[in-house]
């Protein structure tokens, strides 16, 4: 079955960096794109950007611009999201999920049991 | 940038049918998805381009879009429907929306 399994929690100082990564299986992996979306404590699902794990083509949140990258090795059929300058506010789960398109409409199935990520000093 | 508007809550007896809306400026001329998230899990996608669902989804959820509201409708609650659902849209300007999210408990 499609399946992607997330790398593990993560404690970081403000200012550091993380790498989270997104390991796929069951499905042809250059086939679909990747996106990331987190989830801070006790609030809703904020879209981070997506990954064609095809050709590598990157389109970012506006928000995160220039803090973050999302890059794929098909080789291990792994996507991984790297967010740097990091800060009180970046504390949130992170969730991989499988990008399913038509026509320019994009939704997310299946995604990742998520990442969390805890930015303190 | 598009913006799209939920209820914070929402409540329904057991067995009966349950409304969650997702508004939007001109919402029906776009393609809707619902996602349900349970406490402390990943969020799972239950209707895809307004109406359809996925294998695995109970026919007792369903999906309408128009005008300005898009609504997720799921008949026959049941306890295990308690979570939190979300609406998406991607819009040309913004790219991926998400609404707020709606909390559904189930009496």
């Amino acid at each position: 079955q499609v399946q992607l399994v997330q790398s593990g929690a993560e404690v970081k100082k403000p200012g550091a960096s993380v790498k989270v990564s997104c390991k796929a299986s069951g499905y042809t992996f250059t086939s679909y794109g990747i996106s990331w979306v987190r989830q801070a404590p006790g609030q809703g699902l904020e879209w981070m950007g997506w990954i064609s794990a095809y050709n590598g083509n990157t389109n970012y949140a506006q928000k995160l611009q220039g803090r973050v990258t999302m890059t794929t090795d098909t080789s291990t059929s792994t996507a991984y999201m790297e967010l740097r300058s990091l800060r009180s506010d970046d504390t949130a789960v992170y969730y991989c999920a499988r990008v399913d398109s038509s026509g320019g409409d994009s939704w997310f199935d299946p995604w990742g049991q998520g990442t969390l990520v805890t930015v303190s000093s | 940038s598009y913006e799209l508007t939920q209820p914070l809550s929402v409540s329904v007896a057991l067995g009966q049918t349950a409304r969650i809306t997702c508004g939007g400026n001109n919402i029906g001329s776009k393609n809707v998805h619902w996602y349900q998230q349970k406490p402390g899990q990943a969020p799972v996608l239950v209707i895809y381009r307004d109406s359809n669902r996925p294998s695995g989804i109970p026919e007792r959820f369903s999906g309408s879009n128009s005008g300005n509201t898009a609504t997720l409708t799921i008949s026959r609650a049941q306890a295990g429907d308690e979570a939190d659902y979300y609406c998406q849209v991607w819009d040309s300007s913004t790219d991926v929306v998400f609404g707020g999210g709606t909390k559904l408990t189930v009496l």
